[in-house]
């Protein structure tokens, strides 16, 4: 299994309050993506990067922001978070781009 | 972008084979088939992926047709274990856009 790690795994929190989630990899793959996961659509990429401190945005960046500053860590944050972003979040990784993509446990957030 | 369209549900029963279709008719010439899994409050996790031959891995077969509008996700013999939803996806080639859709949940029967 590839190596990546999702901290934490269960938050919740309330509405407003900014939220970082965490995503670790040790497999020194170059992409590393943020994905949503909600009911009746599937899986939408929030943000990519494709470096340390290069990053893009998916189709669902609104109220999302991302930073890579080291190749093993990409970090998610929540600004001020809504209950619309309440969701379950995986993090995924890629040694190349549009190679197979390999993907962590999952954080559940719920905003209240 | 171009899209798969898979059936929402199938059952099989355990120790058979299992064939899941997909078809992609608007798929283009640079466009990789990639099928992924996603079991009960895990990940997704890569199963296999082609382009215009059939391919084989551990863990299933892919048949793409000649065409290349369609394709089969092969389990040779399901077990319980692939029980999930099984996902579809056209990569375009030098792009990051995986788009999942709602894909096929595949239920094992004992």
């Amino acid at each position: 299994d590839a190596g990546i790690t999702q901290s934490p795994r269960h938050k919740v929190t309330e509405t407003g309050t900014p939220v970082t989630l965490r995503c670790h990899q040790t497999e020194n793959h170059r992409y590393m993506y943020w994905y949503r996961q909600d009911p009746g659509h599937g899986l939408r990429l929030i943000h990519y990067s494709y470096g340390v401190k290069d990053t893009d945005k998916g189709e669902v960046s609104d109220g999302y922001s991302v930073s890579r500053s080291k190749t093993e860590d990409f970090l998610l944050t929540l600004e001020s978070a809504t209950s619309s972003q309440t969701s379950v979040y995986f993090c995924a990784i890629s040694e190349k781009i549009s190679y197979e993509q390999y993907f962590g446990p999952g954080t559940r957030l719920t905003v209240t | 972008d171009a899209k798969t369209t898979q059936p929402n549900s199938m059952e099989s029963n355990e120790e058979e084979p299992v064939h899941l279709p997909c078809n992609h008719s608007t798929i283009s010439g640079t466009d990789y088939i990639h099928w992924y899994r996603q079991l009960p409050s895990q990940g997704p996790e890569y199963v296999i992926h082609g382009l215009t031959s059939n391919v084989n891995n551990r863990m299933a077969s892919l048949a793409i047709a000649e065409d290349r509008k369609s394709s089969t996700l092969i389990l040779h013999r399901a077990t319980l274990r692939d029980a999930a939803v099984y996902y579809c996806i056209l990569i375009t080639s030098g792009t990051y856009k995986y788009i999942f859709g709602t894909g096929t949940r595949l239920k094992v029967l004992a």
